[in-house]
């Protein structure tokens, strides 16, 4: 079965700094990935995501993530956080029968 | 395009009580996914609807817990009765499928459910 881990908790970058976020996900075929931010008291916004093509994706608010199939990952990487990028930040993969499954999260905590 | 729309925003009820939960999907889209947020278990998904017809419903914790979409336009979750354990985050998303599956979900506000 699909399953998807984000093996970080919780990550604390300085503002400015740059960032990159984990996942990695089990899946036996061709993957359908996506990355999604919840800001707090929100629902889940699309980031970005990647089914076929160059493997690097870029996405809205200044996000890439880089699929790589050997790794079986799609980290998520920002060269410069703001601190309006505080925020959970979900990975998720697409499955056959249309269901995306998600990982449990990564908490993004920016010091000014 | 407004978006997902749920309502209500957040609902505060006593344990055994009837709770409803509404949700209008993007329109034109052919799927609609219930989820559960909570800090222990993350995101589940309870259900989802192709078509208004329910796909998968394995999601869902137990018989309390039900969903019907009428329409293309209006689903609802209810919990009858609802506990204590129930509190949680509810998400209504909806997506539209291509052939290449490659849309993602838009995701509705959520519902904040607490139940006494």
């Amino acid at each position: 079965a699909q399953s998807v881990t984000q093996p970080d908790i919780h990550i604390t970058v300085s503002e400015g700094a740059s960032l990159e976020l984990r996942c990695n996900y089990s899946y036996g075929a061709t993957p359908y990935l996506f990355w999604y931010v919840q800001s707090p008291g929100q629902g889940l916004q699309l980031l970005l995501k990647y089914f076929s093509g160059d493997t690097l994706v870029q996405g809205i608010k200044g996000f890439e993530a880089e699929f790589k199939r050997s790794q079986s990952s799609f980290n998520l990487r920002k060269p410069s956080v703001h601190w309006s990028d505080a925020a959970e930040y979900f990975c998720a993969v697409g499955a056959r029968d249309d269901k995306i499954i998600f990982g449990k999260g990564t908490r993004l905590h920016i010091l000014p | 395009d407004a978006g997902v729309i749920q309502s209500p925003r957040h609902e505060v009820t006593e344990m055994g009580q009837e709770v409803t939960l509404r949700c209008k999907p993007i329109s034109g889209h052919d799927y609609l996914f219930w989820y559960r947020q909570t800090m222990m278990r993350g995101l589940e998904l309870l259900i989802y609807f192709n078509n208004n017809v329910p796909i998968d419903d394995s999601g869902m914790p137990e018989d309390r817990f039900s969903a019907k979409m009428p329409n293309a336009s209006f689903s609802t979750l209810k919990i009858q009765p609802s506990e204590p354990r129930d509190s949680a985050v509810y998400f209504c998303a909806s997506s539209l499928r291509d052939l290449s599956h490659s849309y993602g979900y838009t995701f509705g506000s959520g519902t904040r459910l607490t139940v006494v």
